[in-house]
């Protein structure tokens, strides 16, 4: 099976814009997170999606946001970019549907750069 | 605060040499995950364990579960070139969220 995928790889925007990421997940996996990854803070939880409802979300402000589609591909989008932004968004797939969290599959990521 | 203290922070090995990297839960685990990171790439799992007392073994790589410590060790034997990297543990503290340690960062010196 192929793995998570995440598009783009690399991104570079400036303040005040917004940027779009997108994340494919492993074939038959219908929960998707994501995750931010700083130096400074580490791997942060932003939202999980599972049939494109979002159960559970970290404590990011409202700029960021998520959604998932009925193919189980979800996108996240970062509005009104700031310097702290800049960092690795890493997505993650798992089955999803049982209780609690099962093992999540992670994607190579996709590093982002505000100037 | 990180509900997940990992330990040490970083470490250097001799090649061949024995490692062990700790990550203590300041919640009760319901299961705990450890993850290896090359740097500035994603995460690969490496085992998931859910029982106290579990242990689980994968090649060099044993890590074990200790329920009523609320701890988990991660051991890598004979280290090898290889085993470099960012080894994180991440548990499951909230529905559907898992919470990671800050990670420890393994230098295997030939």
């Amino acid at each position: 099976k192929a793995g998570v995928t995440q598009t783009p790889r690399y991104l570079i925007k400036t303040r005040g814009q917004q940027v779009t990421l997108s994340c494919s997940p492993i074939s038959g996996h219908r929960s998707v997170s994501w995750y931010q990854q700083t130096p400074g803070q580490g791997l942060q939880f932003l939202f999980e999606y599972f049939s494109e409802t979002q159960r559970n979300k970290g404590n990011f402000p409202g700029r960021f946001s998520g959604r998932q589609f009925s193919n189980s591909r979800s996108e996240m989008n970062v509005s009104t970019l700031e310097l702290g932004d800049s960092a690795l968004y890493l997505c993650a797939s798992s089955l999803g549907g049982g209780e609690g969290t099962d093992t999540q599959y992670f994607g190579p990521g996709t590093r982002l750069t505000v100037l | 605060s990180q509900e997940l203290e990992q330990s040490p922070q970083s470490l250097i090995v001799q090649e061949g040499k024995n490692l062990t990297i700790n990550c203590t839960s300041s919640k009760t685990l319901y299961g705990l995950y450890w993850y290896k990171q090359k740097y500035g790439e994603g995460l690969i799992f490496l085992m998931m364990l859910q029982k106290g007392g579990e242990e689980k073994s994968h090649e060099k790589i044993t890590a074990k579960l200790d329920e009523k410590k609320q701890q988990s060790s991660l051991h890598i034997t004979a280290s090898q070139p290889s085993h470099a990297g960012i080894y994180l543990c991440g548990a499951d503290i909230n529905d559907y969220k898992l919470s990671f340690g800050a990670g420890t960062t393994v230098t295997v010196r030939a």
